[in-house]
């Protein structure tokens, strides 16, 4: 039973634009989020959180929005840049040690 | 400082082999866990030690072994492994139960 959704498998977008990752879950007992970026053959690297008692968090280029009522959060990205060019999961947790991850969205960031 | 170190970098071994391998963490984080991952796929869970302490086994077949010998050490020993638990396996450390830090992981290839 998937938990976390990722809908889109990928997204390609022009450098300097906006870069949206949405993503989805279904366990309401989920109080905290994650998004990690990863490249080819390295660990994911931790990107930006937020606890389910907030609706937004910014952090340089990076903001994550979290909707409760429809379950839903997304990641924008502005301005993209050639290095952000990876696969972003989002993960869930109710703080049990278990991250529940989407399937994943790879990003292309065209010059 | 965010770092997770795991030797090897890459490891080949034939199906009769014992292996091991290795992860370190110097951020007092007092979680640690290993993980699972196939290509296109999110991380899978395999064992989490809590105050050096194994506290969640995600029905990880026996050929698997975890060992945490001191707070910043976790190892995985390996034996009698099969072509299919060929993958990338990382390692990742947590101070509380909600954002993880993973290390670059280890390309397990099983011959």
């Amino acid at each position: 039973d998937q938990q976390v959704k990722q809908n889109s498998p990928s997204l390609s977008v022009q450098e300097g634009r906006i870069s949206i990752l949405n993503c989805d879950y279904t366990n309401s007992m989920f109080d905290y989020f994650l998004w990690y970026k990863k490249y080819p053959a390295e660990g994911p690297t931790f990107l930006i959180s937020i606890s389910s008692i907030k609706d937004k968090n910014e952090d340089g280029r990076f903001t994550v929005f979290l909707n409760k009522s429809a379950k839903h959060l997304s990641l924008h990205i502005v301005p993209s840049q050639p290095g952000d060019s990876a696969v972003y999961f989002c993960a869930g947790t109710s703080n049990d040690y278990k991250l529940s991850f989407g399937a994943g969205t790879t990003v292309t960031v065209r010059a | 400082d965010t770092e997770v170190t795991q030797t090897p970098k890459h490891l080949v071994m034939g199906m009769t082999n014992k292996k091991s391998l290795k992860c370190e963490q110097h951020m007092g984080h007092r979680a640690m866990y290993w993980y699972k991952q196939k290509a296109k796929k999110p991380p899978e869970l395999m064992f989490v030690y809590s105050y050096e302490k194994l506290s969640i086994n995600e029905s990880v077949p026996s050929r698997f072994s975890p060992e945490c010998p001191n707070s910043s050490l976790l190892n995985l020993h390996l034996h009698a492994l099969q072509p299919e638990d060929s993958a990338l396996y990382l390692c990742a450390s947590s101070q509380t139960t909600d954002t993880q830090y993973f290390g670059p992981g280890t390309r397990l290839t099983v011959l």
